[in-house]
């Protein structure tokens, strides 16, 4: 069964600094990640997804991710951080042992930037 | 991106009474939607998926007769919580896409509160 875990419920970065955000995936096939941002009481938003091709994936708001398949990782980065990033970041798979296609989402990560 | 809408954005309303909640995607056509329940500091679960002209496929563990799931149009799908209780109260959030494996966009969610 595929399954992404999320390993910090919160991150504090301070503005400016770079920020990091993991993610670890479990798939039995080639993965289909995505990351996806949410502000209090706001749906999701889509930052980027990694389908094929470059390890390197970059996204909104300046937001980039690296595929590393050997790690089983597919960490959310960017190099520096705004207060107004702070936010609920979800890493997800795609569930390809289902016939719609739906997400598997990790439990959250929370995004604290300080000024 | 796509924009998908939901209303309404948050209602409150006794125990007892029927809930209705409505999906729609303003600028695409939604071959499929999907329903999620999130509950405070957590992680979005999917409850069911629908196809538009088809009877929903819910996951293990939610009731079918209590979430009743409409996709009458390839633009809005309905969530009704019938009978609502306090339990129930939580954030639901819905998610359309064009196609079993394109991308999902995701509504700004419904905050229900069953007093």
């Amino acid at each position: 069964a595929q399954s992404v875990a999320q390993p910090e419920d919160q991150v504090n970065v301070a503005e400016g600094n770079p920020l990091t955000v993991k993610c670890t995936y479990s798939v039995s096939g080639n993965p289909y990640l995505f990351w996806y941002v949410q502000y209090p009481n706001r749906g999701l938003q889509f930052l980027l997804k990694y389908i094929t091709g470059d390890n390197l994936v970059k996204g909104s708001y300046g937001f980039e991710a690296e595929f590393n398949k050997s790690q089983t990782s597919f960490h959310l980065k960017k190099p520096s951080a705004l207060v107004s990033d702070s936010a609920l970041y979800f890493c997800a798979v795609r569930d390809l042992g289902g016939s719609q296609g739906n997400l598997i989402f990790g439990k959250g990560t929370k995004l604290s930037v300080k000024p | 991106g796509a924009v998908v809408s939901q209303h309404p954005s948050w209602v409150i309303c006794k125990s007892g009474t029927s809930v209705k909640i409505e999906c729609r995607s303003l600028d695409f056509q939604a071959t499929t939607m999907f329903w999620y329940r999130q509950f405070p500091k957590q992680s979005l679960m999917l409850m069911a998926t629908s196809n538009e002209g088809s009877k929903a496929t819910y996951e293990q563990g939610v009731e079918k007769d209590k979430f009743l799931i409409n996709h009458a149009s390839l633009t809005l799908s309905t969530l009704t919580v019938t009978s609502a209780h306090p339990e129930d109260s939580s954030f639901y959030i819905c998610s359309a896409s064009s196609g079993t494996y394109n991308e999902q966009f995701f509504g700004p969610g419904t905050r229900l509160t069953v007093l």
